[in-house]
This record gives structure tokens, C-alpha cells and sequence, in this order.
């Protein structure tokens, strides 16, 4: 089983829409929650974080996070085709090693 | 420059040669991480280090080895490159305790190509 595991998609979702990504975790070490956004060629960049229970949100993102269940998730609201893009879920897993896994991602296309 | 740099951005060599790339930031971030990312995978963890020399494998360290002696410096060597290396590597840094959370910044990858 993989530490984390996402969907892969892709995932599409007509323009003003909302979508919904969702990941989950194996570890219960995991600390904190990321959420990065890569385009075609390009690094991830962050666009959100959360590691505190329950909702986090900024503009159009809102990231959930359940520690009991080991799901985190997040939504965009008002779907943009700049929105267009592969979905990473990451977890910051602290410890005497402590690292940052990520998911396989999901690529999401925002239709027109 | 202050950030997180990655050399070179491309590179082509042959199966069997060894060939170490380069990741250097400018922020004293104590974590140093690289990861490869295949289509399909997502990024994947190879080696990561905590501190100046301490070092850790991740999830598919075959094959490569890493160092950390400077604090800012954190090169990935392929000892004997083969084809299924062929990959994007990205470096990353990160710091515990920096705004309450531990952010990954990326470098711009490194594109490598094993003929």
C-alpha cells in the first residue's frame, strides 16, 4: 500500500464547477497536510496547507482534513481553465527521519 | 540568488556512466529531499537528509547514491546510470518549524535522459 494514494484522474469539471480532489494517507506519524499544484513542465508550488481537523480555506480553495479517517481533501470553487492542472497531495511525516511523501497526483481539466 | 537551484536543467548521457546533479539552496532549510517523477508516479522520494551529514533512504533508492556535506548543498549521483532512470528529478528544501509548517520548495528539475 502506498503511503499516499490519490486518484489519478483525470478528472474534469466544467468551468464555474467545483472541484473535488481527494487524498489519503497509511501513516498516522503524518503531521501535515500540503497540497501543491503543477502545470505541464514546471515545478509544484504549494497552494495549500492544513494540520489542524476540519476546514481550511483561502480564496477559491478549501482543503479538509479528517485525522481519524485519514483523508484529505481539497475543493475549488468557481472552476477557472487556469485551474487546469496535476493535483499533488503531500504529507509531512515527522519523526527521528522525518520526510514528505507525496501522491501519484491527479490531473484535473477544467472544460469551457 | 536566494531560492533553490538545480544543475543542469538537461542531461543526456549513456547507460553504465555515472553522473551527479546538482542542487544548492540559499535559505540554511535543514531538510534537503530529491524525488524523480515518472508519468503515472507522481514524485517519488529517493534519498532525503535532515541535517549536514545525515542522510536517509526514501522509496526507490536503487541505484543512487547522495551527500550532504555543506549544509546548502545536497548532489544525487548515479553511480551507474540504466535507461529506467530516465526520469524528471526534482530537489526540494524544507525547514520544521518555519511559519508552524514545513513547505517544500522545489528547484526547477532536472530533465535526464539515459541512452
Amino acid at each position: 500500500q502506498k503511503e499516499v494514494e490519490q486518484n489519478s484522474g483525470p478528472l474534469s469539471v466544467p468551468e464555474g464547477a467545483i472541484a473535488s480532489l481527494n487524498c489519503t494517507y497509511s501513516d498516522r506519524g503524518s503531521q501535515s497536510f500540503f497540497w501543491y499544484r503543477q502545470y505541464s513542465g514546471k515545478s509544484p508550488e504549494l497552494i495549500m496547507f492544513i494540520y489542524s481537523n476540519g476546514d481550511k480555506e483561502d480564496g477559491r480553495f478549501t482543503a479538509q482534513l479528517n485525522k481519524a479517517s485519514q483523508y484529505v481533501s481539497l475543493l475549488i470553487r468557481d472552476s477557472q481553465p487556469s485551474d487546469s492542472a496535476t493535483y499533488l497531495c503531500a504529507v509531512f511525516i515527522y519523526s527521528s527521519a522525518s520526510k514528505i511523501i507525496f501522491g501519484s497526483g491527479t490531473r484535473l481539466s477544467i472544460r469551457p | 540568488d536566494a531560492g533553490i537551484t538545480q544543475s543542469p536543467r538537461y542531461k543526456i548521457t549513456e547507460t553504465g556512466r555515472q553522473v551527479t546533479l546538482m542542487c544548492h539552496q540559499t535559505w540554511s532549510h535543514s531538510y534537503m529531499f530529491w524525488y524523480r517523477q515518472d508519468l503515472g508516479h507522481g514524485l517519488r522520494l529517493i534519498y532525503y537528509s535532515a541535517a549536514a551529514d545525515i542522510t536517509d533512504k526514501g522509496e526507490v533508492p536503487d541505484g543512487y547514491v547522495v551527500s550532504r556535506s555543506k549544509t546548502e548543498n545536497f548532489p544525487l549521483t548515479l553511480e551507474s546510470a540504466t535507461r529506467s532512470q530516465t526520469s524528471v528529478y526534482f530537489c526540494a528544501s524544507s525547514d520544521w518549524g518555519f511559519r508552524s509548517y514545513t513547505e517544500a520548495f522545489f528547484g526547477q528539475g532536472t530533465r535526464l535522459t539515459v541512452v
